[in-house]
């Protein structure tokens, strides 16, 4: 079964600097991977996704993620944070095998600091 | 286009009532349909999925349950509230049969038992 661990639970950094967020994931091949970002009492909204191909994927406001396969990672990231970034971001999992389930993680805070 | 709509948003119930908590999807058919609960620290927990009228499937053992009695029509409920089942659920959608895709969310319902 899949599974998937964000180490982070929370993060602060100021405006303006770049932020990295962390996902692991457990999964025996290529696994559908995803970010959300959950505003505060808000539903969940898709930043990307991931299935295949280009390793390097492109999202909303301005994220993009990197599928590591050697590392069974699917950072995300943004070059320059603002403050309207802050907010709680999941990072969740689906298998091919399992086309049912889709696994979230425990989620990482991140906070801005202007 | 689709939407999803879930109701109410905040409840306050007393220990021991019985609850029932729906949502409903539009301007789709068939689709995969998902409560998850989001409680602090613990991220967003899969409780039910279900591929198909009255076929649930339960990935946590717990106090509630989950019936979908339309094809678009997916309810939480439980038969006496506990208070560890204070938090926040959220409803999801996904095209059937298609892992690659993302899970579309409902804007939540706030619960609190007391």
């Amino acid at each position: 079964a899949q599974s998937v661990t964000q180490p982070d639970i929370h993060i602060t950094v100021s405006e303006g600097a770049s932020l990295e967020l962390r996902c692991n994931y457990s999964y025996g091949a290529t696994p559908y991977l995803f970010w959300y970002v959950q505003s505060p009492g808000q539903g969940l909204q898709l930043l990307l996704k991931y299935f295949s191909g280009d390793t390097l994927v492109q999202g909303i406001k301005g994220f993009e993620a990197e599928f590591k396969r050697s590392q069974s990672s699917f950072n995300l990231r943004k070059p320059s944070v603002h403050w309207s970034d802050a907010a709680e971001y999941f990072c969740a999992v689906g298998a091919p095998t399992d086309t049912d389930k889709l696994i979230f993680g425990t989620g990482t805070r991140l906070q801005v600091f202007p | 286009s689709q939407t999803i709509h879930q109701w109410p948003a905040t409840l306050v119930q007393p220990v021991g009532s019985p609850l029932s908590l729906e949502c409903t999807v539009e301007g789709t058919s068939n689709p995969n349909l998902y409560w998850y609960r989001q409680a602090a620290g613990r991220g967003l927990q899969l409780l039910f999925y279900s591929v198909g009228i009255g076929q649930i499937s339960s990935e946590v053992p717990q106090n509630l349950s989950a019936s979908r009695p339309q094809d678009r029509q997916f309810i939480l409920s439980s038969k006496k509230l506990l208070l560890s089942d204070s938090g926040f659920y959220l409803c999801a959608w996904r095209y059937l049969g298609r892992g690659n895709t993302e899970a579309f969310f409902g804007q939540g319902t706030r619960l609190t038992v007391v």
